[in-house]
């Protein structure tokens, strides 16, 4: 069974600077996709950045960027220029091309002005 | 393009009763997915729909919970004889299907429903 772990219950960061969340999973799969979404407090899950696992070209959106490591089952989210808006839970989570997805614990992440 | 939409959103109920979520996908999108997230916890699978057809069931799914996508569009969750322990956040996603042979695609999330069981 896949699983999805994220060692860092709680992450903080002064505005602007930036942060790196970590993310570890558990596959035999060689095609999945991997994703980081964020849950303000009582708000609903968005989608911040997805990977696919065939591409060694890292994903970037704006202020985020991922560190896909393959052959270690590592995948990090690092955000650059915190903002108090990226204030959240993150949840890495993992695809295997069809059916769920699996989700690590969550990580909090507090910005601080 | 409105989301995904669920109702209600929030339930409090007595234990025992029974009670029945919806959850409105994402305009064109096949799938559809059901999950159950409780306090500082990631959300965990529970079942989903490609049209009317549900693919896949957990565990987590006892025999008081049922879904239903009856025309392929809104979907149901009903729980019977609710228990204490079913109390958490039960989220929607869906999303589309592009090819049959490149099924896999990125999930968009509903505001999920409250159920607080007393």
């Amino acid at each position: 069974a896949q699983t999805v772990t994220q060692s860092q219950p709680e992450m903080s960061v002064q505005e602007a600077e930036t942060v790196t969340l970590s993310c570890t999973y558990d596959t035999s799969e060689s095609d999945y996709y991997l994703f980081w979404y964020k849950q303000p407090p009582s708000r609903q899950m968005i989608l911040v950045i997805r990977q696919e696992a065939y591409k060694q070209q890292n994903a970037t959106e704006n202020r985020f960027s991922v560190n896909f490591q393959k052959a270690a089952k590592s995948f990090s989210l690092k955000i650059s220029d915190s903002q108090l808006g990226d204030a959240a839970m993150y949840f890495c989570a993992y695809y295997p091309s069809y059916g769920k997805l699996t989700f690590g614990q969550g990580t909090i992440l507090t910005v601080h002005p | 393009d409105t989301g995904v939409s669920q109702n209600p959103r929030h339930k409090i109920t007595k234990r025992g009763q029974n009670v029945t979520f919806r959850c409105d996908p994402i305009s064109e999108h096949n799938r559809l997915y059901w999950y159950r997230q409780t306090l500082g916890q990631g959300p965990e699978f529970l079942t989903y729909f490609q049209n009317e057809a549900q693919l896949e069931k957990s565990r987590l799914l006892s025999d008081r919970f049922s879904a239903e996508r009856p025309k392929g569009s809104f979907s149901t969750l009903e729980i019977q004889r609710t228990e204490q322990g079913d109390s958490a956040m039960y989220l929607c996603a869906s999303s589309p299907n592009l090819l049959a042979s490149l099924s896999t695609d990125t999930q968009y999330f509903g505001p999920g429903t409250r159920l607080t069981v007393l």
